[in-house]
């Protein structure tokens, strides 16, 4: 059974810049949720992708969006780049409402 | 809106011996489930024990267990045998049964960092 991976594992940006990060879900897992954790702080929810549907958000605007593909792989994106955004980016994939499995996370620095 | 905390930020204890990590959360749901999650500094997330708040029996997971305290709402974790392995950083987490918007996602606290000293 192959895990949930993520590329890049680590990425360096400048701001205002635009990245995609990536995520490959768990075999047999059709959800994908995307998390954002600053140093030192707990993961905070960024949005929930189900069969290829946006199915919930959390508290982060819209230059921040996501896609989920046919395989269920998903790709997060963000736009216009702020320092703020630096943080490591976690995936999880699911069954519907199941347990959540990580992936490594990818590490973005914005400079 | 539901909330978890982690009041200890940093832990620490010998080999062998014993550990607890508190957690409190608030909610006005009366069916959800209390995770534990592990991050190395490898920084993948490991789930460590999950307990359903329908249940009372505390959940176990060999030298991992929880106090589930639901009119408390506290969820504490006590690592018994403490091995150098278990040094990480630990998150309580929080999640609706039936998710907000059906989206199950969890719910954080800020981490606590256990050192294990030998």
């Amino acid at each position: 059974e192959t895990g949930v991976t993520q590329s890049p594992t680590h990425l360096i940006k400048t701001r205002g810049q635009q990245v995609t990060l990536r995520c490959s879900s768990q075999s047999g897992h059709n959800t994908v949720s995307w998390y954002q954790q600053a140093l030192g702080q707990g993961p905070q929810f960024i949005f929930q992708y189900y069969r290829e549907e946006e199915n919930g958000r959390g508290n982060f605007p819209p230059r921040f969006s996501g896609l989920q593909f046919p395989n269920y792989s998903s790709e997060l994106n963000v736009n216009a780049l702020e320092l703020d955004d630096s943080a490591l980016y976690l995936c999880a994939s699911s069954s519907r409402m199941g347990e959540q499995y990580f992936g490594p996370g990818t590490r973005l620095t914005v400079t | 809106a539901q909330t978890v905390t982690q009041s200890q930020p940093e832990m620490s204890v010998q080999e062998a011996e014993t550990v607890t990590l508190s957690c409190t959360y608030d909610t006005s749901e009366s069916d959800y489930y209390l995770f534990w999650y592990k991050q190395p500094p490898s920084r993948q997330m490991i789930l460590v024990i999950r307990q359903e708040a329908y249940k009372q029996q505390n959940a176990t997971e060999n030298r991992f267990s929880v106090n589930f305290q639901k009119a408390a709402k506290s969820f504490s974790l006590k690592i018994s045998d403490s091995q150098l392995g278990d040094a990480a950083m630990y998150f309580c987490a929080y999640r609706s049964a039936h998710g907000s918007g059906n989206t199950g996602k969890l719910i954080f606290g800020q981490g606590t960092t256990l050192q294990v000293k030998p």
